[in-house]
């Protein structure tokens, strides 16, 4: 079965700290992958997506994600936590138009 | 418009009442989603229509659920005979280049 995993509901930083949410798949082929940021009472905004190519991709807001084919995950990262960035995070892989989601992990930035 | 636009935006129901969730894609999207979101949890895909093509039907939770699409335009979700456990945010989502673009959701509460 096809499936996305984020393995922390709750990621704790304090500002200025480097972030790491984690994400890790089982999607048959060479799925696109992607990261979404929800903020209270909104819908999803795209992140960053990897279709192919260099590993380490960029994104909104100095957030970054790490491709790592032979682990199936793609970690997003950020070098200095911002409070702003406190919000839920959901890993997304698509795959023939089709997308599975993670159940999501929330990133709480304290001051 | 500029993004998905979703109505109602919220949408206070009583149980066995039908309800219809609206979604205007962005202009010129071929694909379009339906997710749903419980309280807390992740995404829950429900249909996805490309197209002219058949829609995916493979996530509609019971025959109490129907979607409809007209050619590339706007997609209404039906709820019929709703339930408690309808309550809930649906998203609609759409695509050109295998990128999600969501609306804000219709936030569903079912008495």
């Amino acid at each position: 079965a096809q499936s996305v995993a984020q393995p922390e509901d709750q990621v704790n930083v304090a500002e200025g700290n480097p972030l790491t949410v984690k994400c890790t798949y089982s999607v048959s082929g060479n799925p696109y992958l992607f990261w979404y940021v929800q903020y209270p009472n909104r819908g999803l905004q795209f992140l960053l997506k990897y279709i192919t190519g260099d590993n380490l991709v960029k994104g909104s807001y100095g957030f970054e994600a790490e491709f790592n084919k032979s682990q199936t995950s793609f970690h997003l990262k950020k070098p200095s936590a911002l409070v702003s960035d406190s919000a839920l995070y959901f890993c997304a892989v698509g795959n023939f138009n089709k997308f599975y989601f993670g159940s999501g992990t929330k990133l709480n930035v304290k001051p | 418009g500029a993004g998905v636009s979703q109505s109602p935006s919220n949408k206070v129901t009583e149980k066995g009442k039908d309800v219809e969730l609206r979604c205007d894609p962005i202009s010129g999207h071929t694909a379009l989603y339906w997710y749903r979101q419980r309280l807390g949890q992740g995404l829950e895909f429900l249909i996805y229509f490309q197209g002219n093509s058949a829609p995916d039907k493979s996530g509609l939770p019971s025959d109490r659920f129907s979607a409809e699409r007209t050619g590339e335009s706007v997609s209404t979700l039906t709820i019929q005979r709703t339930q408690q456990e309808d309550s809930a945010v649906y998203l609609c989502a759409s695509s050109s280049t295998r990128e999600l673009f969501f609306g804000e959701g219709s936030r569903l509460t079912v008495l």
